[in-house]
């Protein structure tokens, strides 16, 4: 059963324009959230993320706001810009018990950002 | 850039071969992991290592084993490789503080890996 779902697969965007990519996850015990960057044959990027203690947080022109309650984070992006394109991965974790953070990836959102 | 290295970048192999991929950081982090990516499957989870000789079972780890006897090294054998095991193999490192494992993982490039 997955655990970390990013339901769209692509998205599209005008540049200039708001991107605001969703992740929904059904597993309580996550407790920090991360994004990540994707170009091809390039390894992901960390972008930015997010304890479960806190409801945003924002860093530049990327802002992710966490709903508890929802189980739902999303990534907004403003503007976006032509080098934004790529596959943005959701990820969750939650201490392993060995100290150890285990990520839960979502399938990923290809952004297409259109000059 | 986070310094990781993986090799070999590309692999093409027979079914049956045993095959090791390396993963050599230069940041001095306690924890390593191994991930593949596969189309409609996002990353995985192979094995992960939380020091050295220290290492534990992911969410695929079936067909594969780990070794690390140096901290900057973590090695992922496949014993026999299989077709299923044609993926893209990432190797990620994270910082700790004391033992405990901070959040953000960060990855190398990548080795592809084809099994005919």
């Amino acid at each position: 059963d997955q655990q970390v779902k990013q339901n769209s697969p692509s998205l599209s965007v005008q540049e200039g324009r708001i991107s605001i990519l969703n992740c929904d996850y059904t597993n309580s015990m996550f407790d920090y959230f991360l994004w990540y960057k994707k170009y091809p044959a390039e390894g992901p990027t960390f972008l930015i993320s997010i304890s479960s203690i806190k409801d945003k947080n924002e860093d530049g022109r990327f802002t992710v706001f966490l709903n508890k309650s929802a189980k739902h984070l999303s990534l907004h992006i403003v503007p976006s810009q032509p080098g934004d394109s790529a596959v943005y991965f959701c990820a969750a974790s939650e201490d392993s018990g060995a100290g150890s953070y285990q990520l839960t990836f979502g399938k990923g959102t290809k952004l297409s950002v259109i000059p | 850039d986070a310094g990781i290295t993986q090799s070999p970048r590309h692999k093409v192999t027979e079914t049956g071969t045993p095959v090791t991929l390396r993963c050599h950081q230069t940041e001095n982090h306690r924890y390593m992991y191994w991930y593949r990516q596969d189309p409609g499957h996002g990353l995985r989870l192979i094995h992960y290592s939380y020091g050295v000789k220290d290492t534990d079972k992911g969410e695929v780890s079936d067909g594969y084993s780990v070794s690390r006897s140096k901290t900057e090294d973590f090695l992922l054998t496949l014993e026999s490789a299989t077709s299923s095991q044609t993926s893209v193999y990432f190797c990620a490192i994270s910082e700790s503080l004391g033992t405990l494992a901070l959040g953000e993982q960060y990855f190398g490039p990548g080795t592809r890996l084809t099994v005919t």
